[in-house]
């Protein structure tokens, strides 16, 4: 079946860090993947996506590419920032539904 | 903002007793989403809608039920709340900037305490 797993948290950093959050997916077929963000006490946002292989999303600083070889959709910041901590998701998007990761917790220390 | 709404957003209840939560939507997309959010576990799909009258089951849909009579609203209802239905509970809309794309957009989420 579709599923997600991506690297448990907390993950704590200083600001102007380098920020890498692991993510690895199985899935059927092509599936889109995408990165959501959650700040505390709000609904999820979509932070960036990538339809197909090789695709790279990037918003915000953020960057991430789909590597159908190693099926990763590894979540890339060159340098972040206290407002950057929040609660990360990595998803799959497949028959009409997403399928989501459990979440990484990130917190930047300034 | 892709014009989410859902109410209440805060509810405490007793075990036992039926509630029901809306979620609206104000740009007629046709596929609407009803999560739960519990720690350790992420996002749950609980049941979705790909149109008036038309929905299907998620992973986590016993104890609960859901219609959709018209586009904008999308309710759920716990026929007889339990304290393990105690979570955070989401509704989404999937966007059409692609038919292969699949993101969704989601409400600013329901906080349901069962005592």
């Amino acid at each position: 079946g579709n599923s997600v797993t991506q690297m448990e948290g907390p993950v704590t950093l200083s600001e102007e860090a380098f920020l890498t959050i692991n993510c690895t997916y199985t899935a059927t077929g092509y599936p889109s993947l995408f990165w959501y963000v959650q700040y505390p006490g709000e609904g999820l946002q979509l932070l960036l996506k990538a339809t197909k292989a090789d695709d790279k999303g990037s918003n915000k600083g953020f960057e991430a590419t789909y590597r159908k070889e190693t099926t990763s959709f590894h979540l890339e910041k060159g340098s972040v920032q206290v407002s950057d901590s929040a609660v990360y998701f990595c998803a799959l998007g497949r028959d009409d539904k997403i399928i989501f990761g459990k979440g990484t917790r990130l917190h930047i220390l300034p | 903002d892709a014009g989410i709404t859902q109410s209440p957003r805060h509810k405490v209840t007793e075990t036992g007793t039926p509630v029901t939560l809306r979620c609206h939507q104000t740009e007629n997309h046709r596929y609407m989403y009803w999560y739960r959010q519990d720690p350790g576990h992420g996002l749950r799909l609980i049941h979705y809608s790909y149109g008036v009258k038309d929905t299907d089951k998620g992973e986590v849909s016993d104890g609960y039920s859901v219609s959709r009579s018209k586009t904008e609203d999308f309710l759920l209802t716990l026929e007889s709340a339990t304290s393990s239905q105690t979570s955070v509970y989401f509704c989404a809309i999937r966007g059409t900037s692609g038919r292969s794309s699949y993101e969704q957009y989601f409400g600013p989420g329901t906080r349901l305490t069962v005592t």
